[in-house]
């Protein structure tokens, strides 16, 4: 069975500084899906950034990138120029391309702090 | 606004009691899936329907929960006598069945259950 494991309950990062979460997963499946999603204090959960397994190229949205190292199984997310805005949860998340119920595996969540 | 809602927002019962909670996903979305998150965790997937057709249940969802989704539109998710294990966030999502990853799951803002 995968399993994700987001090993770093929380981080903390001064405003407008960079900040990397880590998320490594465990699957004997060669295609699949990662996400991260971000859940705001009393907010709902959205999708930060998706990555393919078969894409080499690491995802970026923004301020937000992964570095997706396949051969690790591991799936970290950099924030770049850190907002207040970006204080949350985050989850990392696996889902199997040969899964046609689309389900998610989650991992336990990173608390992000950032300080003004 | 088109997003996934649920009701009520908050809920809280005494225990043996029975609640409701509604989802509306998102119009275009026939898939429809139920979490619980419990405080510093990720989501635990409950059950998902495609259209009005439940398609899979996981072991948590006990004889006490029963979903419903009529007419593949909103859907409900009852919980029976009601006990304090069962305080939980209770997240709804929405999803297309289409291709790769851009079927991602859309998510409402969750109903907070409190068993007294």
């Amino acid at each position: 069975a995968q399993t994700v494991t987001q090993s770093q309950p929380e981080m903390s990062v001064q405003e407008a500084e960079t900040v990397t979460l880590s998320c490594t997963y465990d699957t004997s499946e060669s295609d699949y899906y990662l996400f991260w999603y971000k859940q705001p204090p009393s907010r709902q959960m959205i999708l930060v950034i998706r990555q393919e397994a078969y894409k080499q190229q690491n995802a970026t949205e923004n301020r937000f990138s992964v570095n997706f190292q396949k051969a690790a199984k591991s799936f970290s997310l950099k924030i770049s120029d850190s907002q207040l805005g970006d204080a949350a949860m985050y989850f990392c998340a696996y889902r199997s391309a040969f899964d046609s119920n689309y389900q998610l595996i989650w991992g336990a969540g990173t608390k992000l702090i950032i300080k003004p | 606004d088109t997003g996934v809602s649920q009701n009520p927002r908050h809920k809280i019962t005494k225990r043996g009691q029975n609640v409701t909670f509604r989802c509306d996903p998102i119009s275009e979305h026939n898939r429809l899936y139920w979490y619980r998150q419990t405080l510093g965790q990720g989501p635990e997937f409950l059950t998902y329907f495609q259209n009005e057709a439940q398609l899979e249940k996981s072991r948590l969802l006990s004889d006490r929960f029963s979903a419903e989704r009529p007419k593949g539109s909103f859907s409900t998710l009852e919980i029976q006598r009601t006990e304090q294990g069962d305080s939980a966030m209770y997240l709804c999502a929405s999803s297309w069945t289409s291709g790769g990853a851009k079927n991602e799951q859309f998510f409402g803002p969750g109903t907070r259950l409190t068993v007294l």
